[in-house]
């Protein structure tokens, strides 16, 4: 089966403009979340979609952030206007059930945003 | 709430050395336990799981067991190679709450 991809891979943009990342989930899996990784720091949680909706999204930082996930396939997180402590790797994983033992996560490869 | 503590790294090693990343967790409950790891250019891969008290997960001649009495769940491999080189997560998910992630290890591996 195909992995989760993301696009881009890398994206460097200016102090003040929007970016927005895809993911696509393995086909069948309901689950999609979005973390990212700051500087080199944990991997922190941004927010979970089962299908379509918003499950949780209590890690997302601020309201420059938005995450789509229309249709309940591939999903978007836009940050607007993007500042310089979004820089990182962002993460987009997905699962087929939640129960994570018997349901795994699977990764993408992240897209590393450089905002200058 | 739930965090991992991971050992500093980078962690510098040379080839057929013994491998320890110690990870340590906090939880209410049973979490299940992971480690994952990214290898250069790749992203995040499940290297090994534990779901209860001494559990011990395996692969690639990785090893770590589930110790509920010291919270703990480190990484060992009896002799490291050059492609181990890799950064290593520690991770926890409690009851289907959202993953709980260490800071990463960098490994380094010299041949």
């Amino acid at each position: 089966e195909a992995g989760v991809t993301q696009f881009p891979s890398h994206s460097v943009i200016e102090k003040g403009q929007t970016v927005t990342l895809r993911c696509d989930p393995i086909s069948g899996h309901d689950n999609l979340y979005w973390y990212r990784r700051v500087m080199g720091k944990e991997i922190k949680f941004l927010l979970h979609f089962v299908k379509e909706s918003k499950q949780d999204e209590s890690g997302m930082p601020n309201n420059r952030f938005l995450a789509e996930r229309t249709g309940g396939t591939y999903s978007t997180l836009k940050v607007q206007p993007a500042e310089l402590e979004d820089s990182g790797v962002y993460f987009c994983a997905s699962s087929r059930d939640v129960n994570s033992y018997n349901s795994p996560l699977h990764f993408g490869n992240g897209t590393r945003l450089t905002v200058t | 709430g739930n965090s991992v503590t991971q050992m500093e790294g980078p962690v510098t090693l040379s080839e057929e050395a013994f491998l320890t990343i110690n990870c340590t967790y906090t939880a209410t409950g049973y979490p299940s336990l992971f480690w994952y790891v990214q290898y250069p250019g790749e992203g995040l891969q499940l290297l090994l799981k534990a779901t209860k008290a001494d559990d011990k997960g395996s692969n690639k001649g990785f090893e770590a067991t589930y110790r509920k009495e010291t919270t703990s769940f480190h990484l060992e491999k009896g002799s490291v190679q050059v492609s181990d080189s890799a950064v290593y997560f520690c991770a926890l998910d409690n009851y289907g709450q959202n993953f709980v992630f260490g800071p990463g290890t960098r490994l380094s591996v010299l041949p």
